[in-house]
């Protein structure tokens, strides 16, 4: 089954733990992003990667690395979190571009993160 | 600031009536317009999408009404049904160099259909 997945699915820490979200597609796609959803903000693009050793900031970065060692996976890492990255993650993927055409992105069912 | 505005926010609809939730967005560089549906603990799944070069997609009982000029999109779901209840997010994306998709999301509108 073609699918985006993440671990942990919940997850309460404290602040300033290291921490890390990883997440997984089996659609050999190149595209992986990740977001966070927040109320009354809707999703917001964190980092996103085009392939492997290629990634790049997206609108909220602050406090997030990623990295992309191989096509399917692409860890969110969190060095030192705080209260205000509470939040609900999600990952998504998708192929490259067919005749210039971007497809959709293909989500994962979300991390749902609490910083103390 | 919010580059895609969405509203309600919320929104209660009798079986079988219409559902309505309409996007403006303010760049003009975006070419494609999905709509996400989000149902409790899962991720958003595509629904439907457009393109700017047609003014209407029908899919089933989901159309997306599109004008180009207003910059405005708007979701309608005729004959909405209890199964229907979830968040429902517009989007709008635009191509980046590296020839991806960068999706701008919308707030979201809490949608819920009653008997």
């Amino acid at each position: 089954e073609a699918q985006v997945t993440q671990n942990p699915r919940y997850l309460i820490t404290v602040t300033g733990k290291k921490l890390t979200v990883t997440c997984s597609q089996n659609m050999n796609h190149e595209y992986m992003s990740w977001y966070r959803q927040d109320p009354g903000l809707g999703l917001r693009q964190i980092y996103y990667s085009m392939n492997v050793e290629v990634t790049d900031k997206g609108d909220v970065p602050e406090g997030y690395k990623v990295s992309r060692k191989e096509k399917r996976n692409f860890p969110l890492i969190l060095e030192s979190p705080s209260p205000n990255q509470t939040s609900l993650y999600f990952c998504a993927s998708s192929p490259r571009p067919v005749g210039g055409i971007a497809d959709t992105q293909y989500f994962g069912p979300g991390t749902r993160l609490t910083v103390l | 600031q919010q580059q895609v505005k969405q509203s309600p926010q919320s929104l209660i609809v009798q079986k079988g009536g219409i559902s309505i939730i309409n996007c403006a967005y303010e760049n003009t560089a975006f070419d494609y317009f999905p709509w996400y549906q989000q149902f409790p603990g899962k991720g958003p799944a595509l629904l439907i999408a457009i393109r700017p070069d047609v003014s209407e997609k029908k899919e089933g009982r989901f159309t997306i009404s599109f004008n180009k000029s207003a910059k405005q999109f708007s979701l309608h779901i005729m004959d909405s049904q209890p199964g229907d209840s979830a968040t429902y997010f517009c989007a709008a994306s635009m191509r980046t160099n590296f020839g991806n998709e960068k999706l701008t999301f919308g707030t979201g509108t809490r949608l819920t259909i009653i008997p």
